[in-house]
């Protein structure tokens, strides 16, 4: 079945850039998904990328896809406190289900 | 336009005990997913409705049922609550076209069973 996987946690200190990974397995998935998830609260959508691409930048963020691996990274530039949460990477499959990962804890240090 | 909205946010119940939760989509969004949140098991799909008719199912047991009404709106009930209900329950509200469908969560609403 579908599975995704993705580093537990990330430390970085504030102004460096974040890079997170992600590996899925659903060759068949049409978009990725990541979400950004603030303590106590519900699933921010940050962005998608459509599987026939290996790149999409949305100001600080952007998003690689190496289809041939089944890797998905998101690079979020100019780390801030404010971008210390959980992230979630998520693939799609025909049924239009998400199979999300276990998740990323993103701690930006001062 | 408004986001999807979960209510209520908290619950607690007891063991035995059932439970509903409503959750009402983006305005024009057809399609209602749920989803459960666990330390443990992370995000798992429940179900997905689409016009009033479950479409999805993930792996649940039957004490999950939900129903969607005419004006998309959602509601997931839980019967004979288990501890291991306990969980933050997450809505998501997309078009239900082929395509992107992205999907945009509510808040959730945090269930503890007591």
């Amino acid at each position: 079945g579908e599975d995704v996987e993705q580093s537990l946690f990330l430390s970085v200190r504030e102004g460096d850039s974040s890079v997170i990974n992600c590996t899925y397995t659903d060759s068949s998935s049409t978009y990725l998904y990541w979400y950004k998830q603030e303590p106590g609260a519900g699933l921010q959508l940050l962005t998608y990328i459509f599987s026939n691409m290996d790149m999409k930048q949305d100001q600080r963020l952007t998003v690689l896809l190496n289809k041939k691996d089944k890797h998905l990274s998101l690079r979020i530039a100019d780390t801030q406190t404010g971008d210390s949460a959980i992230y979630f990477c998520a693939e799609i499959d025909s049924a239009r289900q998400l199979t999300f990962g276990s998740g990323t804890q993103l701690t930006v240090l001062p | 336009k408004a986001g999807v909205t979960q209510t209520p946010r908290y619950l607690i119940k007891t063991r035995g005990q059932q439970v509903t939760l409503s959750c009402s989509p983006i305005s024009g969004h057809r399609s209602v997913s749920w989803y459960q949140q666990t330390p443990g098991q992370g995000l798992q799909f429940l179900f997905e409705y689409f016009s009033e008719t479950q479409r999805n199912k993930g792996n649940f047991p039957g004490r999950f049922s939900g129903r969607q009404f005419s004006n998309s709106r959602s509601e997931m009930n839980v019967s004979t609550l288990e501890l291991g209900d306990s969980a933050l329950y997450l809505c998501a509200s997309s078009e239900g076209l082929a395509g992107t469908d992205t999907q945009y969560f509510g808040p959730g609403t945090r269930l503890t069973v007591l």
